[in-house]
């Protein structure tokens, strides 16, 4: 069974650093793309970033880049999502997804961060 | 980058009628690159159409997709109270590599 298991809720203060994380199972974890969907407060859903973890190939949404780090670790069959200066605006719930090269048919259980002086 | 417009943005139904949700996009989409996602309140979405039209798995006849171009069709043939959510339909292409629509909540009449 597939299965993407994300680390758990984060409060953190504007300009704190953070990385969330993301474990894959019971697939090849090299062989499929892994992203990052945010979803803020009651609103909609916004493709973030991708990584291909056999070979650590990247593509970032020009609405993220440079606002955020993706990374895998294929050795334990995780991926990373990372701020080095959190803005009050980040909060939100952040999905972990597997990518099949159109569309996500997995997804994670979300990671609440919430950003608040 | 392509848009995605999705209508109605609220669809009010009983359980038993037919739902049908729309997905316009801005520029012309392949159908291998349209799909659709269910979302339940505090739930994370799932996969239900991909390729416009073929079912994910487990996904349930009762739920169908269709259309081409810049026009795509989620339809729910009789709705059963799960089905009452968030949906939202994404393509695949060019920078950004993948865009969602806003969504359209159906809710119970």
């Amino acid at each position: 069974e597939v299965q993407l298991v994300q680390s758990g809720a984060e409060v953190k203060k504007p300009g704190e650093s953070l990385k969330i994380s993301c474990q894959g199972s019971g697939y090849s974890f090299t062989t499929y793309w892994i992203g990052w969907v945010r979803q803020m407060p009651g609103k909609g859903l916004e493709w973030m970033a991708i990584i291909y973890p056999g070979d650590s190939d990247t593509r970032y949404s020009p609405s993220f880049q440079g606002q955020v780090t993706i990374s895998a670790d294929k050795s334990i069959s995780t991926a990373y999502l990372q701020w080095s200066s959190l803005k009050a605006s980040d909060t939100a719930m952040y999905y972990c997804v597997r990518h099949t090269n159109v569309y996500f048919d997995y997804w994670g259980q979300g990671t609440l961060v919430t950003v608040s002086s | 980058e392509i848009v995605l417009t999705q209508s109605p943005g609220t669809l009010s139904l009983s359980p038993g009628e037919r739902a049908t949700l729309s997905c316009r996009a801005s520029q012309s989409v392949s159908s291998t690159y349209l799909a659709w996602y269910q979302q339940k309140p505090g739930q994370a979405p799932r996969l239900l159409i991909y390729g416009a039209s073929s079912r994910a798995t487990g996904i349930p006849d009762r739920f169908s997709g269709s259309g081409s171009g810049t026009d795509f069709t989620l339809t729910i043939s009789r709705l059963e109270p799960e089905d009452f959510a968030v949906y939202y339909c994404q393509q695949y292409g060019s920078s950004p590599l993948f865009t969602f629509g806003q969504g359209t909540k159906l809710e119970i009449k």
